[in-house]
């Protein structure tokens, strides 16, 4: 089963721009947590904010939760070409041992 | 320090075969995950240990897939027989504790044919 649904499926901007990308889910968590997926590569963990933070900094990311809507946002500021990949949004389940559940992904494209 | 290993990194069987996926988390890191992630999708979890310990295995299909982590420390995840569907990358994960940000190894890419 999967908790966590990104918007938009796939996002296309131009180099230089923001992305911002979103995520609803739908049980109590303990955190949700951001991960990132080049093309036929890993997942590598950006970010990770508790359900008692509201907003969260690291470089050129901003992460944003609420709990009351269950739901989250990741900023990427002043994008580049490496960011290409798909980002991932995972909750650690309040209630079930911290089971995280990974949502299906938003596919960022940075064109030049 | 190293990430996580996994062998093979590719794989290619016929259906109704077996086949064996070999994890090594971080050292020091006591939970260890196998996830599937088919092409487009997000990791669905397999099974969680905590040790040498079952903590979720509710998603694994236990008729053909099978998973041990001895002496809670390396893992295998085994599939017999084989599917078509059971094409996917096998990508194992370990965290300090459960629940925290989770290290990746780079998958094993299985084609069953």
């Amino acid at each position: 089963s999967q908790q966590g649904e990104e918007d938009p499926q796939a996002l296309s901007i131009q180099e230089g721009e923001n992305a911002t990308m979103n995520c609803s889910y739908k049980t109590s968590i303990n955190n949700l947590q951001w991960y990132r997926q080049n093309s036929g590569r890993g997942l590598v963990h950006l970010i990770l904010i508790r359900s008692n933070e509201r907003e969260k900094h690291s470089g050129r990311l901003r992460v944003t939760l609420d709990t009351s809507k269950k739901s989250s946002s990741l900023l990427i500021t002043a994008s580049r070409a490496a960011d290409t990949a798909s980002y991932f949004c995972a909750t650690a389940e309040m209630n079930r041992d911290d089971k995280i559940i990974f949502g299906k992904g938003t596919r960022l494209h940075i064109l030049p | 320090e190293a990430g996580v290993a996994q062998s093979p990194r590719y794989k290619i069987i016929e259906k109704r075969q077996s086949v064996a996926f070999w994890c090594n988390p971080i050292s020091g890191h006591a939970t260890l995950y196998w996830y599937q992630q088919i092409l487009g999708q997000g990791p669905k979890l397999l099974i969680q240990f905590q040790n040498n310990g079952v903590v979720d295995d509710s998603q694994l299909p236990k008729d053909r897939f099978s998973a041990e982590r001895l002496k809670g420390v390396d893992s295998t995840l085994k599939i017999q027989p084989a599917k078509l569907e059971d094409s996917a990358v096998y990508l194992c994960a370990s965290s300090l504790y459960p629940g925290l940000e989770q290290y990746f190894g780079p998958g094993t890419r299985l084609t069953v044919t």
